[in-house]
């Protein structure tokens, strides 16, 4: 089974207005870590945000929220006024504490995000 | 600066020529890690390393090697590439193992193999 799932393959928004990107996770562990990443044409991969478990507050980064739910295991990121610059490929990630020896990042498939002017 | 540098940013070989991918990191991090990226299945953990000399597989190793002669450095090498190796490769390093550390990757490298 998929450990994070993105159901969203590509999007569209206009300028200025918020979109969420959704994101669900499995896990049967009660401590881990939820990331966001964005990739732009250019390939890099760039940290966005992080929300932990047992963080009873939704985490923001400036115009970035996350939206973290945790009986329904979903953490969708909400980009908020979007931008031009937001176009590109935004990554979910989760890295759980047990048998993850490798401090791995899995990773869900990614959806692309494109703004219209 | 604090960055994880890979060379080269694009390869274009053939099938069966070796190729190293190198990834150097300067911030004295303990964990790195080879990531590759393919359409729809996002990022895959290929090798790990957790300090010199100790490195393990992740869950794609198969074609790939890797060496962590020094903390800075973890090579990625292809013995023998075939086409199912093209890919979007990244090199990752965290400081320390736990679900809160950020991870920082490197620029990528754009792999393709004819």
């Amino acid at each position: 089974a998929q450990k994070i799932t993105q159901t969203q393959p590509g999007m569209f928004v206009q300028e200025k207005e918020a979109v969420t990107l959704d994101c669900t996770y499995d896990t049967s562990d009660q401590s881990y870590g939820l990331f966001w990443y964005k990739q732009p044409s250019s390939g890099e991969m760039i940290f966005l945000i992080y929300q932990g478990s047992y963080d009873e507050q939704n985490a923001t980064e400036g115009r970035y929220s996350l939206n973290f739910q945790k009986a329904r295991k979903s953490a969708n990121l909400v980009i908020s006024a979007s931008q031009l610059g937001d176009s590109a490929m935004y990554f979910c990630a989760m890295r759980e504490p047990y048998n993850n020896a490798g401090n791995m990042l899995t990773f869900g498939g990614g959806t692309r995000l494109m703004v219209k002017p | 600066e604090a960055q994880v540098t890979q060379n080269p940013r694009y390869l274009i070989t053939v099938t069966g020529k070796k190729l190293t991918v190198t990834c150097s990191q300067n911030m004295n991090h303990e964990y790195m890690s080879w990531y590759r990226q393919d359409p729809g299945l996002g990022l895959r953990q290929i090798y790990y390393s957790m300090n010199v000399e100790v490195t393990d597989k992740g869950d794609v190793p198969e074609g790939y090697k890797v060496s962590r002669k020094e903390k800075r450095n973890f090579p990625l090498i292809l013995e023998s590439p075939s086409p199912n190796q093209t890919s979007l490769y990244f090199c990752a390093s965290s400081l320390s193992r736990g679900v809160n550390t950020e991870a920082f990757f490197g620029q990528g490298t754009r792999l393709t193999v004819v």
